[in-house]
């Protein structure tokens, strides 16, 4: 199956500085790529569709110029945490799936945990 | 919107014994997609199983099958032959006209030896 790589796995920073976290489809193109949180013991929480080469589209009360997502290429998307505070502490998840396949399997990186402290 | 309900947050099976988990839908759409994705502990996302709503037979992948029913909405998962393995999360998910998944808040499988 394709492969969805993220970096880093998880990562620890002090309160208002920013944290960016790579999300690759490493043998498959992705002209979109999903954002997720997921807090312990829960689902995942969609944040943001990042679309290639177009602004992302942010799910109701995410904070845009919190979470800013860049598609620059057909296999990276970035999710930059500006200012992080400790409430950001979370599960982040990036999938993508692969254009005109005739279904639409996610295929998932292995999520990144973000602790700030 | 569509949602997905998962009504069992938690569920236990003997091993090699067979195990159902629960799920409906909500949806206006004709024409969708639904999934069952495991999350183990390690919690990469896997996917079990798919079933395009188009399709009246039951989905199976080895010792997984779904139990689809379109008009009552519902897609449940049956696991046969429970191994320790198959402990981990299992979400739901609904995929439609939008491409964009909706999950449901899963079920916690534990397996017992």
């Amino acid at each position: 199956g394709a492969v969805v790589s993220q970096h880093p796995s998880r990562v620890i920073c002090k309160s208002g500085t920013s944290v960016k976290i790579e999300c690759r489809s490493l043998d498959f193109q992705a002209t979109t790529m999903f954002w997720y949180r997921q807090f312990p013991k829960q689902s995942l929480m969609l944040m943001a569709t990042s679309n290639e080469g177009s602004k992302a589209t942010y799910e109701q009360g995410v904070e845009k110029d919190k979470f800013l997502i860049n598609h620059a290429s057909l296999t990276l998307s970035t999710l930059t945490v500006t200012s992080a505070h400790p409430e950001d502490s979370s599960f982040y998840i990036c999938s993508a799936n692969i254009p005109g396949q005739n279904y639409n399997e996610q295929f998932f990186g292995p999520g990144t945990r973000l602790t700030v402290l | 919107a569509q949602t997905v309900t998962q009504s069992q947050p938690e569920m236990s099976v003997q091993e090699a014994e067979t195990v159902t988990l629960s799920c409906t839908y909500d949806t206006s759409e004709s024409d969708y997609y639904l999934f069952w994705y495991k999350q183990p502990p390690s919690r990469q996302m896997i996917l079990v199983i798919r079933q395009e709503a188009y399709k009246q037979q039951n989905a199976t992948e080895n010792r997984f099958s779904v139990n689809f029913q379109k008009a009552a909405k519902s897609f449940s998962l049956k696991i046969s032959d429970s191994q320790l393995g198959d402990a981990a999360m299992y979400f739901c998910a609904y995929e439609g006209g939008s491409y964009i998944p909706t999950f449901g808040r899963g079920t916690s499988l534990i397996v017992h030896p």
